[in-house]
């Protein structure tokens, strides 16, 4: 079972948006809807930011927003802020014995 | 509120052994699945193994599987990893996580405990 496939950085300005992609197979990411995105802090731990593709835990803020298209998901960041500058790993739900697979990971900075 | 602390970790040799352990608190631990996550010094998250909250099933990443066994103590709300022939690939920060009660997502982690496999 092979990583998802994330790119390795994305950067934007304070109030900006950005997308992140994460693409997968049909097996994984094109097969569910068992999408799940993480936020991850230099030193850290990893927290819960999207759930089902494009549902929010509680407490996580709205400018945080997930979407599905075959097999990539999406994250958008909107109203970019200084304190979304981490790394973040989509991960999905697989058919394969494996059961969960992780995104490369991609790193937010916010110029 | 939900909290999991890590221990265990630290210097082994290769082909050597260690056990992690996971105390749970602040949710029906019995009644949900428990997993290990780990990730390698700057590299991304890898999914290691999950257990049910029965503990009758248990999965494994296949990196690791016939190595490492993952195992529950519900009466002391403690999850545990144990990790056998190990090897410098296996070298990582090893999380606990709570999984959701349709077993597809990671809701809550620990903070992770550093298991380093070197001579």
């Amino acid at each position: 079972q092979s990583a998802l496939t994330q790119p390795a950085s994305v950067s934007g300005s304070p109030g900006q948006s950005i997308t992140i992609s994460c693409t997968g197979t049909s097996s994984d990411v094109g097969g569910y809807n068992y999408v799940s995105w993480y936020q991850q802090h230099p030193g850290k731990a990893p927290k819960l930011m999207i759930y089902g593709v494009s549902n929010r835990p509680s407490g996580v803020s709205n400018r945080f927003s997930g979407s599905k298209s075959g097999n990539t998901a999406s994250l958008t960041i909107s109203g970019l802020q200084a304190e979304d500058e981490a790394d973040y790993y989509c991960s999905s739900y697989t058919s394969s014995s494996t059961l969960y697979v992780f995104g490369t990971g991609t790193k937010v900075t916010v110029l | 509120e939900v909290q999991l602390l890590e221990s265990g970790g630290g210097l082994v040799q290769p082909g050597g052994s260690l056990r992690l352990s996971c105390a749970a608190s602040g949710f029906a631990f019995s009644n949900y699945a428990m997993s290990w996550v780990r990730q390698a010094p700057g590299k991304g998250l890898e999914w290691v193994s999950v257990i049910s909250g029965s503990g009758g099933s248990t999965y494994y990443a296949d990196s690791v599987r016939g190595r490492f066994t993952i195992s529950r103590d519900d009466s002391k709300n403690t999850l545990y990893l144990q990790m056998n022939s190990l090897r410098a690939e296996d070298t990582a920060v090893y999380y606990c996580a709570k999984v959701t009660s349709n077993w597809n997502y990671f809701d809550y982690w620990g903070q992770g405990t550093l298991v380093t496999v070197s001579s």
